[in-house]
């Protein structure tokens, strides 16, 4: 069955530290990829995503993530957090061949210190 | 602009009754998600239709159904809510099967 892994799940930070979080995804073929973020008490808001073309894709707010196929990876990155990143977020995958579903990770909550 | 709402924002109900959570969006989208998200699963996919009249089940179906009766409309339906369900339920939409989805704000809901 296909997958989604975030291997953080809980990642705290000071402010101007730099975040790496990680997504794996388990499918061979074509995908679309998305970084959703939750602020508290918000909906999901969509941060980047990844179709085609050069796979370094950068979202709002400074971040961006990495498409590595021959790693099924597509790690999230910002050089520097702020509090206001202080939010969940969820790596998700479109396989194409599974008609439009989303397949998210259980997704990393990021807490940043002031 | 176009938007997607879900109504109640908050519900609390009894096991056993009936309850219909509403999702109405205003992009004109053919393609509309449930999820629900409970801590350590991130989303699961409930049900989801890609257009009038059709619907498909997902990932964690039982006990819940939905109908598309209109393009604006996705209402989920818990037959007989049970403890279980008490979750967080997120309506999406998309404009094609490859498009982004966009969030409506959730319905809390509490099953005693």
């Amino acid at each position: 069955a296909q997958s989604v892994s975030q291997h953080n799940h809980h990642v705290i930070l000071s402010e101007a530290a730099s975040l790496e979080l990680g997504c794996n995804y388990s499918y061979g073929g074509t995908v679309n990829l998305f970084w959703y973020v939750q602020y508290p008490g918000q909906h999901l808001q969509l941060l980047l995503k990844y179709f085609s073309g050069d796979p370094l894709v950068k979202g709002i707010k400074g971040f961006e993530a990495e498409f590595i196929k021959s790693k099924f990876s597509f790690n999230l990155r910002k050089p520097s957090v702020q509090w206001s990143d202080t939010a969940e977020y969820f790596c998700a995958v479109n396989a194409l061949s599974n008609t439009g579903k989303l397949i998210f990770g259980q997704g990393t909550t990021l807490q940043v210190k002031p | 602009d176009a938007e997607i709402t879900q109504s109640p924002r908050h519900k609390i109900t009894e096991t056993g009754r009936q309850v219909t959570l509403a999702c109405h969006q205003t992009w004109n989208h053919n393609n509309m998600f449930w999820y629900r998200q409970d801590l350590g699963h991130g989303l699961r996919l409930i049900h989801y239709s890609y257009g009038v009249q059709d619907t498909n089940k997902g990932e964690v179906s039982d006990g819940y159904s939905v109908s598309r009766s209109n393009t604006e409309d996705l209402p989920l339906t818990l037959e007989s809510a049970a403890s279980s369900q008490t979750s967080v339920y997120f309506c999406a939409s998309s404009g094609g099967i490859q498009e982004t989805q966009y969030f409506g704000p959730g319905t809390r809901l509490l099953v005693l």
